[in-house]
């Protein structure tokens, strides 16, 4: 079955404890990225890759690092986490977004950082 | 920063009801419109992608227009059932991947 996977579903952690959010696709997908979900807003692009060993900042990158070194695998990464980072994340992943592509979205992971 | 608002937040419709509500987006530098609904403990999926001014997409009783020139698009619901209680999310996309995500219209249908 195609799918994004997205581990774990639910976090919670204390600030300042290393953690990461796996992300897999098995779509052998190009781009890949990741969103946070805050209420009252938009779906917020924080990392994206286009492809292998390429990746670019979204909108709020800041407290986030990423990797891209196997093409189905986008792990999110965060190094020393914050209060403000406690949000709902999604990773997603399309053929390749200059193709017009939609999306296919991860289960999403519910992060609270205490 | 791409500006994306949708309109209304939220809205509550009867079951049998039609509705329909907006994506507003700078018209500059448009590439594509996506259109993605979005339940409640789970993930986002997508219903449309459009690209064409004037475009119309259809998907059973969902169906979308869009003028790239005015910068809006509109997603109608024919006879809306308690299923499609969800929140239907835009984004539209210019080129080399500048998507944006507008904060959704959360509909509710009452049976």
């Amino acid at each position: 079955e195609a799918q994004v996977t997205q581990n774990p579903r639910y976090l919670i952690t204390v600030t300042g404890k290393k953690l990461t959010v796996t992300c897999s696709q098995n779509m052998n997908h190009e781009y890949m990225s990741w969103y946070r979900q805050d209420p009252g807003l938009g779906l917020r692009q924080i990392y994206y890759s286009m492809n292998v060993e390429v990746t670019d900042k979204g909108d709020v990158p800041e407290g986030y690092k990423v990797s891209r070194k196997e093409k189905r695998n986008f792990p999110l990464i965060l190094e020393s986490p914050s209060p403000n980072q406690t949000s709902l994340y999604f990773c997603a992943s399309s053929l390749w977004t200059g193709a017009n592509e939609k999306l296919f979205f991860g289960s999403g992971t519910q992060l609270s950082v205490l | 920063i791409l500006n994306v608002e949708q309109s209304p937040q939220s809205l509550h419709v009867q079951e049998g009801d039609s509705t329909n509500f907006t994506c507003s987006f700078p018209s500059s530098n448009f590439y594509a419109l996506h259109w993605y609904r979005w339940e409640t403990a789970k993930s986002p999926e997508a219903l449309f992608v459009m690209t064409l001014n004037g475009d119309e997409k259809k998907k059973g009783r969902i169906s979308a227009t869009l003028n790239t020139k005015e910068g809006y698009s509109y997603l109608y619901i024919k006879g809306s059932q308690p299923e499609d209680s969800a929140t239907y999310l835009c984004a539209p996309d210019r080129n080399n991947n500048d998507m944006r995500f507008g904060a959704g219209t959360r509909l509710t249908v009452k049976p």
